[in-house]
């Protein structure tokens, strides 16, 4: 069965702090990792990858895909407030078209 | 302006009744997914179409209905059948290859 787990489920840190949040996988013939970041209703887009290796990054984030360990990483450095929110991890399988969602990952940013 | 528009924005639903929430898109998408999120949790996957006229169940289908006889619309319905049917619900959209989903605004459901 595909699955996808992000750990840890939340995370309080204070500002200025740099964050790791986690996603791990099992989908048979992976196509694509993506993150978003949900502060309110509609997840907003972050990353979208596809190739082990290879550093994404976008200011302060940045994510990075590992296809033999068969996770991901995203980084958040120097913290503000505003990164307060749930952020989500999703897998698309290239046999059955799904996209799956891991459980999402908490993240609370203390002034 | 290309977007994906859910309706209605919240809806409530008396026992015993059937409910559709609506999801458009003019990103001439072929793949529309419905997912279901709880408070505090992640996305729970409810049914996917990657083509007009297909569709398949998703991780908690039961009790739940669509149908793709557009590109453009792939409305959801809960039906009685579904017994704790409160939560959000969120349409999403995803061009070919894989790539990014696109996301609409969302419906709030609730049971009176």
């Amino acid at each position: 069965e595909d699955k996808v787990v992000q750990s840890p489920l939340s995370l309080v840190v204070h500002e200025g702090d740099t964050v790791t949040l986690n996603c791990s996988y099992e989908v048979t013939n992976f196509r694509s990792l993506l993150w978003y970041k949900q502060e309110k209703k509609a997840p907003t887009f972050l990353f979208m990858l596809t190739s082990s290796g290879i550093e994404k990054k976008s200011g302060r984030l940045s994510s990075i895909l590992d296809k033999k360990e068969l996770f991901s990483i995203l980084n958040i450095t120097a913290t503000q407030t505003g990164d307060s929110a749930v952020y989500l991890c999703a897998v698309t399988s290239s046999n059955t078209g799904k996209l799956i969602f891991g459980q999402g990952t908490t993240l609370q940013v203390k002034p | 302006d290309g977007g994906i528009t859910q309706s209605p924005k919240y809806l409530f639903r008396k026992e015993g009744q059937n409910v559709t929430l609506s999801c458009e898109q003019n990103l001439n998408h072929d793949a529309m997914y419905w997912y279901r999120q709880d408070p505090g949790q992640g996305l729970r996957l409810i049914y996917y179409s990657q083509i007009v006229n297909d569709f398949q169940k998703g991780d908690i289908a039961e009790g739940y209905s669509v149908s793709r006889e557009k590109k453009e619309s792939f409305p959801l319905t809960v039906t009685s059948a579904q017994k704790n049917p409160t939560a959000f619900y969120l349409c999403a959209s995803q061009g070919q290859g894989g790539g990014k989903l696109f996301f609409g605004s969302g419906t709030q459901l609730s049971v009176l």
